[in-house]
């Protein structure tokens, strides 16, 4: 496809679960972004990708989060042991280059329930 | 804590009329101002961003208009139309610094 695709787009799931996001980005592009969606609360910065490593894992809320990153495309987002404050849309993005001023292309999210 | 403050949490504009967006920062590092356009169910989508060297930007009915001293800027939307209905958030970020601080965001309801 050509945009950011992002499965599954809803997930609902119980407390103490381990839940897994997955993440295609565009084709070419190097760098790979996970933001937190809250109600209220705009996008906040999770993990950042350059190719398969995270230069940055600053935003991960705690040790039950962690992401990878293979062959320098999908990626996904692993939350264990789940709790009910984990609940939110989890977006990925990408873009050509990592610079600063690059332009973001996202995709549509996977929202996840934690009942 | 949130390094950029976002105002208003939601607004209602008449068709036709002016919608305007205001955000606020503290880190005098930022040099790179975009604003992000989302529908529901969809993912951000960059509107348009700015630069302190300029005071203002315009692209079609989207204006940003920057203050730096005041450490401020603002989206303007000029003859809202009801497709202009959406959440915008502004951002903000550092030099060689690729991630982005969010404002939270307003909704905009832009009635016919």
């Amino acid at each position: 496809g050509a945009g950011v695709s992002q499965s599954p787009s809803n997930k609902v799931t119980e407390k103490g679960k381990d839940v897994e996001l997955r993440c295609d980005p565009i084709s070419g592009h190097t760098a790979l972004y996970w933001y937190r969606q809250s109600l209220g609360q705009g996008l906040e910065f999770l993990i950042y990708f350059q190719g398969n490593s995270a230069p940055d894992k600053s935003g991960l809320p705690s040790d039950r989060f962690s992401a990878e990153r293979t062959g320098g495309s999908v990626s996904t987002l692993t939350i264990q042991r789940t709790q009910q404050e984990d609940s939110a849309v989890y977006l990925c993005a990408s873009s050509l280059e990592a610079l600063p001023s690059g332009e973001l292309f996202f995709g549509e999210g996977s929202r996840l329930t934690v009942l | 804590q949130q390094q950029v403050k976002q105002s208003p949490q939601s607004l209602i504009v008449q068709k036709g009329g002016i919608s305007i967006i205001n955000c606020a920062y503290e880190n005098t590092a930022f040099d790179y101002f975009p604003w992000y356009q989302q529908f529901p169910g969809k993912g951000p989508a960059l509107l348009i961003a700015i630069r302190p060297d300029v005071s203002e930007k315009k692209e079609g009915r989207f204006t940003i208009s920057f203050n730096k001293s005041a450490k401020q800027f603002s989206l303007h939307i000029m003859d809202s139309q009801p497709g202009d209905s959406a959440t915008y958030f502004c951002a903000a970020s550092r030099p060689n610094d690729y991630k982005l601080s969010f404002g939270a965001g307003t909704t905009v309801t832009v009635r016919a």
